[in-house]
């Protein structure tokens, strides 16, 4: 069954970069983009960016512009999120999600929370 | 950039109860709107895609309708298992968005 599994919670400083990794099986990792999405404490979900693992196009919400990166490594069926220059209202719980045939997202990760506190 | 404007934020209901659920875009989106369920601590559920076709596997009393602007989602008979958290999600165009929110609540 498809599966994405994401890596643990993190907590960082203010200033300091995350990386988060999401580790997919199930499908073909190549054949289905894999999105961002946050969710700060107690609030509604936030669309960061997408990836298509087969030929490494990005796009990112501009809101996010020059500080967050998605990647992925075809061996391991991973894709990662990287946001730098972290602030306090970055806190939230990070999703990865996988875009089905009809574009919406049919598969999740768990998220990982990443709070960032001085 | 589509703003989608969802209501009601709160919506209390009975088991039983049929309930139903607004968003309304700025702009037309034609029919690419889904709906996603998420209950506490867990990550979000698609219901609907495509504004009105039921996603494999979601029980038969949830529906949605609309296109353009104006869509609702219904569930005809609630249950307990049906209390949660329900987002609208425009998918026509970037940056993609999400509604605010309908918490469905136990009244």
């Amino acid at each position: 069954q498809v599966q994405l599994v994401q890596s643990g919670a993190e907590v960082k400083k203010p200033g300091a970069s995350v990386k988060v990794s999401c580790k997919t099986s199930g499908y073909t990792f190549t054949g289905y983009y894999i999105h961002w999405v946050r969710q700060a404490p107690g609030q509604g979900l936030e669309w960061m960016g997408w990836i298509n693992p087969n030929n490494d196009a990005t796009k990112y919400v501009q809101k996010f512009q020059g500080r967050v990166t998605i990647t992925r490594d075809t061996s391991v069926s991973t894709a990662y999120m990287e946001l730098s220059s972290l602030r306090p209202d970055d806190t939230a719980v990070y999703y990865c999600a996988k875009t089905g045939r009809w574009a919406v997202y049919d598969s999740w990760g768990q998220g990982t929370l990443v709070t960032v506190s001085s | 950039d589509i703003q989608m404007t969802q209501s009601p934020s709160t919506l209390s209901a009975s088991v039983g109860d049929r309930v139903t659920i607004t968003c309304r875009a700025s702009q037309s989106i034609t029919n690419f709107l889904a709906w996603y369920q998420q209950k506490p601590g867990k990550a979000p559920k698609v219901l609907i895609y495509r504004a009105s076709s039921l996603e494999s596997g979601v029980p038969s009393r949830f529906s949605g309708s609309g296109s353009g602007t104006e869509f609702t989602l219904t569930i005809s008979s609630l249950q307990p298992e049906d209390f949660a958290t329900y987002y609208c999600h425009p998918y026509k165009s970037y940056p993609y968005s999400f509604g605010q929110g309908t918490k469905l609540e136990i009244k």
